[in-house]
């Protein structure tokens, strides 16, 4: 079967930096998305990957290594602003998003 | 504002009772979808439509209709509703074909089942 992975919360210190990890299984492999999601409020798009290596956009990074299956988003400089919910989303080869659990980011003082 | 919008924001409703949640979007997305979201589960697909006229199965479409008479509209439907349809609802849209054709979200219709 299908399955994305990613740890259920964390905790990270406001300026420290926080990586989120993701692993997939998936049939077949059309790009990996990360979106955030605040408590109460719609996801909105973050990040796509479909080739190995970073992307880098601003205090967020995202990182794939399609032979591992395995993706991470790194989040810099962190805001008390970026506690929220991070969902890590893989296209199948039928070009359907497979959606990970999503884990809750907490960010203290 | 483009975007999509979503009604009603929140319901409580009977079991057995008729529901459709409303679904606009104006950015002329070819592709729209419903999914559900429950505490500790990833976004699940109901519905979705690819283009206008056609219509698809997601991972849990039992209890669940939808339409796709025009570009811009895509109701979903619950035509007798059960307590295990309580949920959060988006609905969303995509560019198929576009060079990440990433999702955009409505703001979610929060459906309570008594």
């Amino acid at each position: 079967g299908q399955n994305i992975d990613q740890p259920t919360e964390m905790t990270a210190t406001e300026g420290a930096i926080v990586q989120i990890n993701c692993t997939y299984q998936t049939s077949g492999f059309n790009g990996l998305f990360w979106y955030q999601q605040h408590a109460g409020e719609a996801p909105t798009f973050l990040s796509y990957n479909v080739l190995d290596g970073l992307e880098e956009k601003g205090r967020f990074s995202s990182f794939l290594s399609r032979s591992k299956g395995y993706s991470y988003l790194l989040l810099k400089e962190l805001q008390m602003k970026d506690s929220a919910s991070y969902l890590c989303a893989v296209r199948d080869s039928n070009y359907q998003l497979i959606w990970g659990a999503g884990t809750k980011l907490i960010i203290k003082p | 504002i483009a975007g999509i919008t979503q009604a009603p924001t929140s319901q409580i409703l009977a079991a057995g009772r008729r529901m459709t949640l409303r679904c606009t979007q104006d950015m002329r997305h070819n592709a729209m979808y419903w999914y559900r979201q429950d505490l500790g589960l990833g976004l699940r697909l109901i519905h979705y439509s690819n283009t206008a006229g056609t219509t698809g199965k997601g991972e849990v479409p039992d209890g669940y209709s939808v339409s796709r008479a025009n570009t811009d509209d895509f109701p979903l439907t619950l035509a007798s509703a059960v307590p295990s349809q309580t949920s959060v609802y988006f609905c969303a849209s995509s560019a198929q074909g576009a060079s990440t054709g990433e999702l955009f979200f409505g703001e979610g219709s929060r459906l309570t089942v008594l």
